[in-house]
C-alpha cells in the first residue's frame, strides 16, 4: 500500500506560486503519481501525472526527485479560482490506490 | 462528448428503500468506478469494472451492488438503504489503468437517507 501524506491545508495570495508536497515513502517501482483538483460540489478533475523528474502542462508542473519518495505539485501564479482541494495519488486501484483527505488550498485576494 | 453523466443529481431515501444510481460515459472507456465521498473526506472506492461483464469490489462495497452489461453504463444499486449511506456518489471512467489512465469524473449524486 503506497500511502501518501500531504498537508491538510495551505493559504496563498493571488499571483503567487504554490507548491504542494506529497510524501510517498514506500512507492513501488512501477507506480506513477497523479494529482487531481476538486472544487466544492464537483467531481475531481485530473491535473497532472508523472513517473520521475519533471512534467509540465498548461496548468501545473510536477517535480519528482530521483528517489521518488515525494512529489511536488507547482501551480504558477494562482488566482482565486484555484481555491480547491488537491489530491495526490500513487499507483492505481489494482495496488490499493487511495484518495486521502487532500490539501485544501485557499487563495486570498 | 458529454463525458460522464450521472442521474439523479439529488435523492432522499427512507431507511430500507432501494434505488439505482445511473452512470453513463460516452468516451468508450473500458474502466469505470464508483466512489463515495463523505463530508470533508477523500473519495472511497466502492466498486470498479475493467470492462463489460467484469466487476470487482473496492474499499467499501458492503450495501452496494453493480453491474456492467455494456461499455457505456455502470449502475450502482443500493439495497435496504441505511443512514450510513448518506453521501455524495461519484462515477468515473478511464481509458486505461497505467500511465495516461487519468479518471474522468461525473458531477455526482447527493444522497440522503433518513
Amino acid at each position: 500500500l503506497a500511502k501518501t501524506t500531504q498537508p491538510i491545508s495551505m493559504d496563498s495570495y493571488e499571483g503567487q506560486e504554490v507548491n504542494i508536497t506529497c510524501s510517498h515513502n514506500n512507492i513501488a517501482t512501477n507506480d506513477y503519481i497523479t494529482w487531481y483538483q476538486q472544487f466544492p460540489s464537483q467531481g475531481p478533475r485530473f491535473i497532472i501525472q508523472g513517473y520521475k523528474t519533471k512534467v509540465t502542462n498548461e496548468v501545473a508542473s510536477l517535480f519528482i526527485p530521483a528517489d521518488r519518495k515525494s512529489s511536488t505539485l507547482s501551480l504558477p501564479r494562482v488566482s482565486l479560482s484555484d481555491t480547491a482541494v488537491y489530491y495526490c495519488l500513487v499507483g492505481d486501484i489494482f495496488n490499493d490506490m487511495r484518495f486521502g483527505a487532500g490539501t485544501r488550498l485557499t487563495v486570498k485576494p | 462528448n458529454a463525458g460522464v453523466t450521472q442521474t439523479p443529481k439529488f435523492r432522499i431515501l427512507k431507511i430500507g428503500q432501494s434505488m439505482t444510481l445511473q452512470c453513463t460515459q460516452d468516451m468508450n472507456h473500458n474502466y469505470m468506478y464508483w466512489y463515495r465521498q463523505d463530508p470533508g473526506m477523500g473519495l472511497k472506492l466502492i466498486y470498479y469494472s475493467v470492462g463489460a461483464g467484469i466487476t470487482d469490489k473496492g474499499e467499501v462495497p458492503n450495501g452496494y451492488n453493480v453491474s456492467r452489461s455494456t461499455t457505456e453504463d455502470f449502475p450502482l444499486r443500493l439495497e435496504l438503504a441505511a443512514p450510513s449511506q448518506t453521501s455524495v456518489y461519484f462515477c468515473a471512467s478511464s481509458y486505461s489503468r497505467g500511465l495516461g489512465g487519468e479518471q474522468y469524473f461525473g458531477p455526482g449524486t447527493r444522497l440522503t437517507v433518513t
